[in-house]
């Protein structure tokens, strides 16, 4: 099946730094969204992006969709060790299915 | 709100016997529900999309015989695997999308583990 390249694909901190990560596509994309999940648990939608050159956040998560469609990144502000877990791109591309396709994930870990 | 539920949330069965598990929008309707395939280390993977009330659209590779899928009301999806085999081992995970909007909310998944 098709996936998003994401990278990078997995990072090591130190708690209190910033984190950034970015998903390209060979397809153009109406939504861009970017999900954590946890091991053994469904991912949870951290932000959502509808328009081309949007930047959104939510507290230190702030994500934008690429101007092409074609990319998006997130970053995370001042990384705690609640912020471990895996962190999916995934896009969409409207219309009548609404299929996601998510991106290959990084792998965050924090140290305290 | 917006909860999605699956059940069970783990099971171990013998090669060879059919496994059910249920997806359930909890505080909503959902129109489309979504069976993603996860296997460990790796990415969710989109098996299907079901409609209520209409056959499922599988994705390419994805057996249809294999992995019934049946949407039967607005609050409730089945995949069951037939005939499962050690390689159906896997993490299995629904998602619901609201008749309202675009988001598509997951369920906590279940694990499949196949002797």
């Amino acid at each position: 099946g098709q996936q998003l390249n994401q990278s990078p694909q997995s990072m090591f901190i130190q708690e209190g730094e910033d984190v950034s990560m970015n998903c390209t596509s060979s397809s153009i994309f109406n939504t861009w969204l970017w999900y954590k999940q946890d091991p053994g648990e469904g991912p949870v939608l951290l932000i959502a992006l509808y328009k081309a050159g949007e930047l959104t956040s939510n507290g230190r998560l702030t994500a934008q969709f690429g101007i092409t469609r074609k990319d998006s990144f997130l970053n995370i502000s001042a990384s705690i060790p609640s912020d471990v877990g895996i962190y999916f791109c995934a896009g969409q591309y409207g219309g009548a299915t609404n299929k996601l396709i998510f991106g290959t994930g990084t792998l965050l870990a924090v140290q305290p | 709100g917006a909860v999605v539920s699956q059940h069970p949330s783990w099971v171990i069965c013998k090669s060879g016997t059919s496994v059910k598990i249920e997806c359930r929008s909890l505080d909503f309707q959902a129109t489309t529900m979504f069976w993603y395939r996860q296997f460990p280390k790796q990415s969710l993977m989109l098996m299907a999309t079901s409609n209520e009330g209409s056959k499922a659209t599988y994705e390419q590779g994805v057996e249809k015989d294999k992995f019934l899928i049946n949407h039967a009301s607005l609050t409730l999806s089945t995949l069951t695997v037939t005939s499962a085999h050690p390689e159906d081992s896997s993490f299995y995970i629904c998602s619901a999308k609201s008749m309202v909007g675009y988001e598509q909310y997951f369920g906590p998944g279940t694990r499949l583990t196949v002797t």
